[in-house]
């Protein structure tokens, strides 16, 4: 069975900081993507990285995928009030369909 | 851009009686799927439909049932209702099935079996 641990579960930052958050699997993905959902709503995809080694960019978050392509970071500079939310990683790799999500990690970030 | 619409949005249900939630897509997508989420363990499939006329079951399909109704919509039907499946239910849908698609999501439906 495959399974993406993220760490941490939770994060309270100051407005300014910086921060990782991780995703973290014993099996091999083909893909993982990065979710991010506010509360009452759905998962909003933020990226898809595909290729071990891989680093996107989205203005202050950076996205890496492990060269093994069993894990994956994502870094936010300067985090500000709107980055707030739960942060979803996801892996494909079953022969589509069934995209693995974690449990997250909820990052609060106060002005 | 209404992209996928879910109703209700909330529910209270009485153990054994049954429901069922409507999902439906504008985007012409192929393939739709429903997920629960439970604090702690994230997203977990139910069910996914890879295009019109088919479905499979996902990791924890037990105690649910599906209907591709059409190419937009697709509805999960809870026959009895227990208080395990407490939760909130998100439905999806993707261009394809293929690993880097990416998905689209409802708002969810936030259900709870007293």
């Amino acid at each position: 069975t495959q399974l993406l641990e993220q760490s941490p579960q939770f994060l309270s930052i100051q407005e300014g900081e910086n921060l990782t958050v991780y995703c973290n699997s014993s099996s091999v993905f083909s893909s993982l993507q990065w979710y991010r959902q506010e509360p009452g709503e759905g998962p909003v995809l933020l990226v898809t990285v595909v290729t071990g080694g891989e680093v996107k960019k989205l203005k202050r978050l950076t996205f890496q995928f492990g060269d093994a392509r069993k894990d994956s970071s994502l870094h936010i500079t300067a985090a500000q009030p709107g980055d707030t939310g739960l942060y979803l990683c996801a892996g494909a790799g079953g022969g589509g369909f069934k995209t693995i999500f974690g449990a997250g990690t909820r990052l609060f970030v106060k002005a | 851009n209404a992209g996928v619409t879910q109703t209700p949005k909330f529910q209270v249900l009485k153990t054994g009686q049954s429901m069922t939630l409507q999902c439906a897509q504008d985007m012409n997508h192929n393939s739709m799927y429903w997920y629960r989420q439970d604090p702690g363990m994230g997203l977990r499939l139910i069910y996914y439909s890879a295009s019109e006329g088919t479905t499979d079951k996902g990791e924890v399909p037990n105690g649910y049932n599906v209907s591709r109704l059409n190419k937009r919509e697709f509805s999960l039907r809870l026959e009895s209702a227990a208080p395990s499946q407490t939760s909130v239910y998100f439905c999806a849908s993707s261009r394809t099935g293929g690993d880097n698609e990416k998905l689209f999501f409802g708002s969810g439906t936030q259900l709870s079996v007293l």
